[in-house]
């Protein structure tokens, strides 16, 4: 079964940080582009992160003014999101999501994990 | 406010058809940049329905049909059924962003 599975989400105070963590089973990872893609309460998604397949271009979302990185090690099948210097408008569930092959849509989605960012 | 422009919500009775629309402009949808849709239903992940503007994953009934024209998409269901009540959303690539971008959702109602 193709399955995502994502943790390290949770409470933290706004300037802190956070390491969230996307366990990708029954597909060949090092194959597809993923994204970090994060939803807020009542909004709409909204994406973060993009990494190819071999790590060799990253992108992101220009209103996170650097403070996030993404990484992915193939052989372990594992995709990150580094978070710094949060802040309360980061509050949602985070996404990590396959990206099908062929066109940018998002073919696989984790069941997501939430971060909390308040003082 | 989105890039992408949706309805914020439409409804149709059982048996009928409804369509929701997704207008962009020429740094994506009109760029020639694939449309894709999403369904989601309350506590859940979205779910991909229609990718590359007119192609269904396996699964999804073909009740569920997707169209581009321009900059702008439309995503059409017929025999509207009490289990499609959810969020729908849009989803394309922005060239003046260089990311992807979602729009706001529809809501539909099952009447």
């Amino acid at each position: 079964e193709v399955q995502l599975v994502e943790s390290g989400g949770g409470f933290v105070h706004p300037g802190g940080s956070l390491r969230l963590s996307c366990v990708a089973s029954g597909f060949p990872f090092s194959d597809y582009s993923m994204n970090w893609v994060r939803q807020a309460p009542g909004k709409e998604p909204e994406w973060v992160s993009y990494i190819d397949s071999a790590s060799r271009a990253t992108h992101y979302a220009g209103s996170l003014e650097g403070r996030f990185t993404i990484s992915r090690d193939n052989v372990n099948y594992l995709l990150s999101l580094e978070m710094n210097s949060l802040r309360d408008d980061d509050t949602a569930v985070y996404y990590c999501v396959r990206e099908t092959i062929g066109t940018n849509g998002f073919d696989v989605w984790g069941q997501g994990t939430v971060v909390t960012v308040s003082s | 406010q989105s890039v992408l422009t949706q309805p914020p919500s439409v409804s149709g009775a059982p048996g009928q058809r409804v369509t929701i629309s997704c207008t962009g402009s020429s740094s994506n949808i009109g760029a020639g940049y694939d449309v894709h849709w999403y369904q989601q239903l309350p506590g859940r992940a979205p779910k991909l329905l229609i990718f590359g503007n007119t192609n269904r994953p396996s699964g999804v009934p073909d009740r569920f049909s997707g169209s581009k024209s321009g900059i702008s998409a439309s995503l059409a269901i017929t025999g509207l059924q009490a289990e499609d009540e959810a969020d729908y959303y849009c989803h394309s690539f922005d060239n003046s962003l260089s990311g992807s971008v979602f729009g706001g959702g529809t809501e539909l109602t099952v009447l």
